[in-house]
């Protein structure tokens, strides 16, 4: 089973707006991370919020961590067209310390 | 910067050849993995390897191996290529715990035949 799920798996919103990606998980984590993939491309690391860490911001990127509800947010604000891309998180699984991908949110920003 | 390359970005390759795709880092990392991404089914790690000449399975080994004989260079083989390993290929780099930030590729997409 997947540890890391994102939340919507697709997402279309103007230029200039908000952007929330949601990602829930199972078990418990040492961090958390978010990637971003362009169509066609490898995985590009944006942030890695640790478990004792609650927010951490990164330019025009906030991530949030609970994990109480064992969830994460990534808020992209202002929005671009350049920002149009995959989002995945990415847990380590506690057995091993691997990382685990999600399914990723498709975030489309229209011009 | 780190900077992982990969051999090829498309590949496409007839039912039964030896497929080899290579991945090189340039930061000394010692962690570097190989993943292969599907439409539906997220990024899913193939194999893993923490240092020179070792290697770990992870979720999805059947069908292939890997080789690092050198800290920067780690090759993943397809011994027979089939239609079901048709798919991005993904090689990424990490340094120090397997769970920190890793750096990839730009991917392979390989077509089999």
């Amino acid at each position: 089973s997947q540890q890391g799920e994102e939340d919507p798996q697709a997402l279309s919103i103007q230029e200039g707006e908000n952007a929330t990606m949601n990602c829930s998980y199972k078990t418990s984590i040492n961090n958390l991370q978010w990637y971003r993939q362009n169509s066609g491309r490898g995985l590009v690391h944006l942030i890695l919020i640790r478990s004792n860490e609650r927010e951490k911001h990164s330019g025009r990127l906030r991530v949030t961590l609970d994990t109480s509800k064992k969830s994460s947010s990534l808020l992209i604000t202002a929005s671009r067209a350049a920002d149009t891309a995959s989002y995945f998180c990415a847990t380590d699984a506690i057995n091993t310390g691997k990382l685990i991908f999600g399914q990723g949110t498709t975030l489309q920003v229209k011009p | 910067d780190v900077k992982v390359t990969q051999s090829s970005r498309y590949l496409v390759k007839r039912t039964g050849e030896k497929v080899f795709l290579e991945c090189v880092q340039d930061m000394d990392h010692e962690n570097m993995f190989w993943y292969r991404q599907d439409p539906g089914l997220g990024l899913r790690l193939i194999y893993f390897s923490y240092d020179v000449k070792m290697k770990e399975k992870g979720d999805i080994p059947e069908g292939y191996s890997v080789s690092r004989e050198k800290k920067e260079r780690f090759s993943l083989i397809l011994e027979s290529a089939s239609t079901n390993q048709t798919s991005m290929y993904l090689c990424a780099s990490s340094s120090g715990d397997l769970s920190e930030t890793q750096y990839f590729g730009p991917g392979t997409r390989l077509l089999v035949l």
